[in-house]
């Protein structure tokens, strides 16, 4: 059964700072996506990683993808308090399953 | 742009009614899904369909049922609410391709069921 881990839960950080989120996922998975979830809002994507060594930037946020490790990690550069937000990553089950394993997501407070 | 819509944002219901939440999204999607999000649990998948009149269990569908008897329209049926079913109700949609693979959500649907 695929199982996504991410940490840490909860990150409180300075305007300024640098930080990472980790995705940790138990199974082979080739595709890792990466969302963001304002409060009260729905969820919408950020990165969408296909192969092992994906990289995809956006502004402040890096995404990278590690398939043998079964890891990725969303790089926080300099946060602003725009990026306060929650972070999820999903990962798609065996290919050609269509299901879609979500994290518990990562609740990013950035402090001005 | 594509349009996920769920035909509620709230509704209230008491125990034992049954609950019909409707999600249709416009760009002719394959797949669809239902989630439910809750505090510290992150989001767990209900049911999803991979073509009209498909559907497969997700991680949690006990509880649930499902219709797709149109490929625009994906339906989240509770047959009897019950308390534990006070949730965030989340649907998407995804054409997944070699290059992409997105879901796309809905504004969500926030049931209590007192």
């Amino acid at each position: 059964e695929l199982k996504v881990e991410q940490n840490p839960l909860f990150l409180s950080m300075q305007e300024g700072k640098n930080y990472t989120i980790y995705c940790n996922y138990s199974t082979t998975s080739d595709r890792l996506y990466w969302y963001r979830q304002d409060p009260g809002k729905s969820l919408e994507s950020l990165f969408v990683l296909l192969s092992n060594g994906a990289v995809k930037q956006e502004g402040r946020l890096m995404a990278s993808l590690d398939t043998k490790a079964r890891l990725s990690t969303l790089h926080i550069t300099a946060a602003v308090h725009d990026l306060s937000a929650t972070y999820f990553c999903a990962v798609e089950g065996t290919s050609g399953t269509y299901k879609y394993i979500f994290g518990t997501g990562t609740r990013l407070k950035v402090l001005a | 742009d594509v349009k996920v819509t769920q035909s509620s944002r709230y509704l209230v219901k008491r125990t034992g009614e049954k609950v019909f939440l409707e999600c249709v999204q416009d760009m002719d999607h394959e797949n669809m899904f239902w989630y439910r999000q809750d505090p510290g649990l992150g989001l767990r998948l209900i049911y999803f369909s991979y073509d009209v009149k498909m559907k497969e269990k997700g991680d949690i569908p006990e509880g649930y049922s499902v219709s797709r008897e149109k490929k625009e329209r994906f339906s989240l049926i509770l047959e009897s609410a019950s308390t534990n079913q006070t949730s965030m109700y989340l649907c998407a949609s995804v054409n997944r391709g070699p290059s992409n693979g997105e879901l796309f959500f809905g504004e969500g649907s926030r049931l209590t069921v007192l």
